[in-house]
């Protein structure tokens, strides 16, 4: 099993211009999530969704988009980049059946807007 | 305002040194769990808390569960250099399971050789 997997793994945008970050998992998880860590911070919750095409609103959501069409994939949109979206950006699932569910975390995208 | 506050923020030692990593907020949380992250790398799991006073131990690693559910540490006995990370604790509040968890503010944790 590859577990979760991101890409692209490093993106440099300008300010306006909009992209897609891609994540996919193999392990039939039903709950993903993407979060954004900040330099030197913990993880901020971004959208989460708890199963194919229910999604829900996290922490942070302003600036950004998700869909869930699919178990194995949950893709995150930025359509107008700003400079306050520089980040490292983590998308994440768990299986969502018991009480105690670990979090799989994929690589990480790092995304820079100038 | 920062549901879960971890301290200290930064911490350097020397290897074989003994430390302790805090993680406090003022609300209960149903569990509890604790990940390490190493540069260029998601957050992996080290360990899960779930009873009030609940102690686990993971080699010489250390976990706690406040009695009242909010708050936990980390201890750490004789540092190695393989220990440096970002340590985060990440609480959930919900009562059937792990739907979303809040991270805590981390902890820097170098150990010198």
């Amino acid at each position: 099993n590859a577990g979760v997997t991101q890409t692209p793994k490093f993106r440099i945008l300008k300010i306006g211009q909009s992209m897609t970050l891609q994540c996919t998992q193999d392990m039939n998880h039903n709950y993903m999530y993407w979060y954004r860590q900040d330099p030197g911070m913990g993880l901020k919750l971004i959208y989460y969704s708890v199963g194919a095409g229910i999604t829900d609103k996290g922490e942070v959501p302003n600036g950004y988009n998700v869909s869930r069409s699919t178990t194995e994939d949950f893709p995150l949109r930025l359509e107008l980049a700003a400079p306050s979206q520089t980040s490292v950006y983590f998308c994440a699932s768990s299986a969502g059946t018991s009480v105690v569910n670990e979090q799989f975390f994929g690589p990480g995208t790092r995304l820079t807007v100038l | 305002t920062q549901l879960l506050e971890q301290s200290p923020q930064f911490l350097s030692i020397q290897e074989g040194e003994n430390l302790t990593v805090y993680c406090n907020s003022s609300s209960v949380f149903s569990s509890l769990q604790w990940y390490r992250q190493e540069p260029g790398e998601g957050p992996v799991l080290l360990v899960t808390v779930v009873t009030g006073g609940e102690v686990k131990k993971l080699k010489r690693l250390t976990f706690q569960f406040g009695d009242a559910r909010k708050d936990s540490s980390l201890h750490i006995t004789a540092a190695q250099p393989g220990d440096t990370g970002l340590y985060l604790c990440a609480g959930d509040q919900s009562n059937f399971g792990n739907e979303k968890l809040t991270f805590g503010t981390g902890t820097r944790l170098t150990i010198i050789p």
